[in-house]
């Protein structure tokens, strides 16, 4: 089935920027996300990019994707401490007629001050 | 502002308790879905609905069920709680046409973490 890896925790040191990475497995996927949890909070859609895009920017976020090798990675520039939080990857999938969301299971950043 | 609400942050519950848990959104969402997520594991969906009195099986439906009576209202419930089923559950709603559009964004609750002694 659909899987999305990710690497469980990241840290790095405020003013640095971070690389979160991800691989995904359906190569159909049409959309790319990421989403951010902060902490006692709900997910939010931090950013998304299409398939046949190759890079979005957007303010100090920036995301790659390279669908030869199914990498999606998210660059956030010049980290700050209110940027700590979970960030997860999701691809969609389709099945039944309809899309679905499959989650990695989240990177926990940590920013040092 | 567009909203999920969960009506119970943190609930504690006995082994064998039927748990309700409640689900709100105010933005005529059709489509709401309940995930538990544990760490080391994610977002694992485990009941979803397109329509009013429509369910759909996500992942890992074992041990829950859900009610979809009125269209803003979804409700998971945990007919006999176990201690496996300690977690933390998210309540997330989309619009149908992010759903047929594939871009797929939802809007997610607040969670609520249920501890099962």
């Amino acid at each position: 089935g659909e899987d999305v890896e990710q690497s469980l925790f990241l840290s790095v040191r405020e003013g640095d920027s971070s690389v979160i990475n991800c691989t995904y497995t359906d190569s159909s996927s049409t959309y790319l996300y990421w989403y951010k949890q902060e902490p006692g909070a709900g997910l939010q859609l931090l950013t998304y990019i299409f398939s046949n895009m190759d890079m979005k920017q957007d303010q100090r976020l920036t995301v790659l994707l390279n669908k030869k090798d199914k990498h999606l990675s998210l660059r956030i520039a010049d980290t700050q401490t209110g940027d700590s939080a979970i960030y997860f990857c999701a691809e969609t999938y389709s099945g039944a007629g309809s899309y679905q969301l499959t989650f990695g299971k989240g990177t926990k950043l940590s920013v040092i001050p | 502002d567009v909203k999920v609400t969960q009506s119970s942050r943190y609930l504690v519950k006995r082994t064998g308790e039927k748990v309700f848990l409640e689900c709100v959104q105010d933005m005529d969402h059709e489509n709401m879905f309940w995930y538990r997520q544990d760490p080391g594991l994610g977002l694992r969906l485990i009941y979803f609905s397109y329509d009013v009195k429509m369910k759909e099986k996500g992942d890992i439906p074992e041990g829950y069920s859900v009610s979809r009576e009125k269209k803003e209202r979804f409700s998971l419930i945990l007919e006999s709680a176990s201690t496996n089923q300690t977690s933390m559950y998210l309540c997330a709603s989309s619009s149908e046409e992010e759903r047929t559009s594939a871009s797929g964004e939802l809007f997610f609750g607040e969670g609520s973490r249920l501890t099962v002694l």
